[in-house]
């Protein structure tokens, strides 16, 4: 149990839907952060939060919309995607401590875009 | 650019000793991390480094060379539940986080 829990684990949907992801972190963490990640490949950052407050956004489409409305709770919007979108979607939380924090992932959203 | 590098997939016997590497070039260097990541899981923090040197925990131990931007993770006396993928992460001069591909690791018995 990593503290980091994200719903839905599995979802399927058609590039007209729109969808959220969501994600809760129980660890007293500041910063929050979304990834993707496609098989044989890096993890991708999408999004950081610190202290609620965005600070990163690494060219996401505007497909994509992050909401962070408290330190502990981060959510993905999803709308009009794409079949290449299909990944998974990680969550992770961390405490900034002037940059030597470990990040703490949650299990995941396996995302299909048909 | 930023790069790291680790190998695609490995094998090794059950019981046996199995060593990962992980090379990098990024711009400025802040820590490494090594992750375990079973099949549908959360990846999970194994080991830190940031100064040169070996860290052991366990079974498991990570070394680190920054001047040859090198670094490595043993794993001792292997046994199937450690089949997983390994993510080798390098920080930055930014502090961002830059990942590996991860290394599929199988045990066989």
């Amino acid at each position: 149990e990593t503290g980091v829990t994200q719903t839905p684990r599995h979802l399927v949907m058609g590039m007209t839907n729109k969808k959220s992801l969501k994600c809760e972190q129980h660890l007293g963490h500041n910063a929050m952060y979304w990834y993707k990640q496609s098989a044989k490949k890096p993890l991708e950052l999408m999004f950081v939060y610190n202290f609620k407050e965005q600070t990163e956004n690494n060219s996401v489409p505007s497909r994509f919309s992050p909401e962070c409305p408290n330190s502990s709770h981060l959510f993905l919007h999803l709308h009009t995607l794409q079949p290449e979108d299909s990944a998974l979607y990680l969550c992770a939380s961390s405490q900034e401590q002037g940059g030597v924090e470990t990040q703490y992932f949650g299990p995941g959203t396996r995302l299909l875009v048909l | 650019g930023q790069n790291i590098d680790q190998p695609t997939e490995m094998t090794a016997t059950e019981g046996a000793i199995v060593q990962i590497n992980c090379t990098y070039q990024t711009s400025g260097f802040n820590g490494l991390f090594w992750y375990q990541q079973h099949a549908g899981e959360a990846p999970t923090f194994l080991s830190y480094n940031v100064l040169d040197g070996l860290e052991e925990k366990g079974r498991f131990s990570s070394f680190l060379s920054r001047s040859k931007g090198y670094s490595y993770l043993l794993l001792k006396e292997l046994q199937m539940k450690d089949s997983a993928s390994y993510l080798c992460a390098v920080r930055d001069s930014n502090y961002q986080l830059i990942w590996g591909a991860g290394t599929k690791l199988i045990i066989k018995p």
